[in-house]
C-alpha cells in the first residue's frame, strides 16, 4: 500500500525554466510533509518542508505547495539549474512518533 | 558538525550469510532511523529509535533483521541469514527532535 505516490518517475527541464515536481499523498492522518534531494551515491538530504496548517512554503528558489482537500502537494524550483539534477523525494509524517513514509522519488534532469 | 558516519559503503555477501552495519548519528541527535532503499523505490523505515529506546519497528523483518543502539550512540544493524531480496543501500539517519532528519551515505548491500 503506497501511501505516498509520486507518478512521475523522471522530469527534463531546461535551464531557467520551472520545475515542478508532484505528490500525492492518501493517508489523512499525515500532518508534515518534506521534500529531500538526493545525488547518486550520497544519502537523501533535506531541502523543505510543510506543515498541513499552511498552504505554501517558500525558500528561496524552492516553494512547496499543499492541496489538503486533495491529498496533493507539489515542489516548484525556480529558476531551475544544472545543479538540480537529482532525484526529489517527496515524504510524509504524522501519529505520535512522527513517522516518515517516503514517496518513490522522481528524477529530475535540467539540460543546460 | 560532522554528519551522520555508516560504514562499510560497500559490502557482497553470499545468501544465508550475516552481514552487520555501523551508524554513527550526529552528536546530541535523539532520534536515530535504520531505511532499506531498494534500487527504485523510495526509502522505507525499518526502525526507529528515539534515544536507547525503540519507537517503531513495524517493518522490520525480524525473523533475519536486528538493530541496536547502545547508550543512545551509535548503531548497528545485522542480518542473519540474508537474502537475495535484501540487495539494497542501508541508510541511517539521525535528528534532534525535529521531524527533518540528516541522513548518512548509506551501505550498498549486495546478495549473491
Amino acid at each position: 500500500d503506497q501511501q505516498v505516490k509520486q507518478n512521475s518517475p523522471s522530469l527534463s527541464v531546461q535551464e531557467g525554466r520551472i520545475s515542478i515536481l508532484n505528490c500525492d499523498y492518501t493517508n489523512s492522518m499525515f500532518d508534515y510533509f518534506l521534500w529531500y534531494k538526493k545525488y547518486p551515491a550520497e544519502g537523501p538530504t533535506f531541502l523543505i518542508s510543510i506543515s498541513s496548517i499552511k498552504d505554501k512554503n517558500e525558500d528561496g528558489r524552492f516553494t512547496v505547495f499543499l492541496n489538503k482537500s486533495a491529498k496533493h502537494l507539489s515542489l516548484h524550483i525556480v529558476p531551475s539549474q544544472p545543479g538540480d539534477s537529482a532525484v526529489y523525494f517527496c515524504a510524509a509524517s504524522g501519529g505520535y512518533y512522527q513517522k516518515v513514509t517516503f514517496g518513490t522519488g522522481t528524477k529530475l534532469q535540467v539540460i543546460p | 558538525e560532522a554528519g551522520v558516519a555508516q560504514s562499510p559503503r560497500y559490502k557482497i555477501i553470499e545468501k544465508r550469510q550475516s552481514v552487520a552495519f555501523w551508524c554513527n548519528p550526529i552528536s546530541g541527535h535523539a532520534t536515530l532511523y535504520w531505511y532499506q532503499q531498494i534500487l527504485g523505490q523510495g526509502p522505507k523505515l525499518l526502525i526507529q529509535f528515539q534515544n536507547n529506546g525503540v519507537v517503531d519497528d513495524s517493518q522490520l523483518p525480524k525473523d533475519r533483521f536486528s538493530a541496536e543502539r547502545l547508550k543512545g550512540v551509535d548503531s548497528t544493524l545485522k542480518i542473519q541469514p540474508a537474502k537475495l531480496e535484501d540487495s539494497a543501500v542501508y541508510l541511517c539517519a539521525s535528528a534532534q527532535g525535529e521531524i527533518e532528519a540528516f541522513f548518512g551515505q548509506g551501505t550498498r548491500l549486495t546478495v549473491v
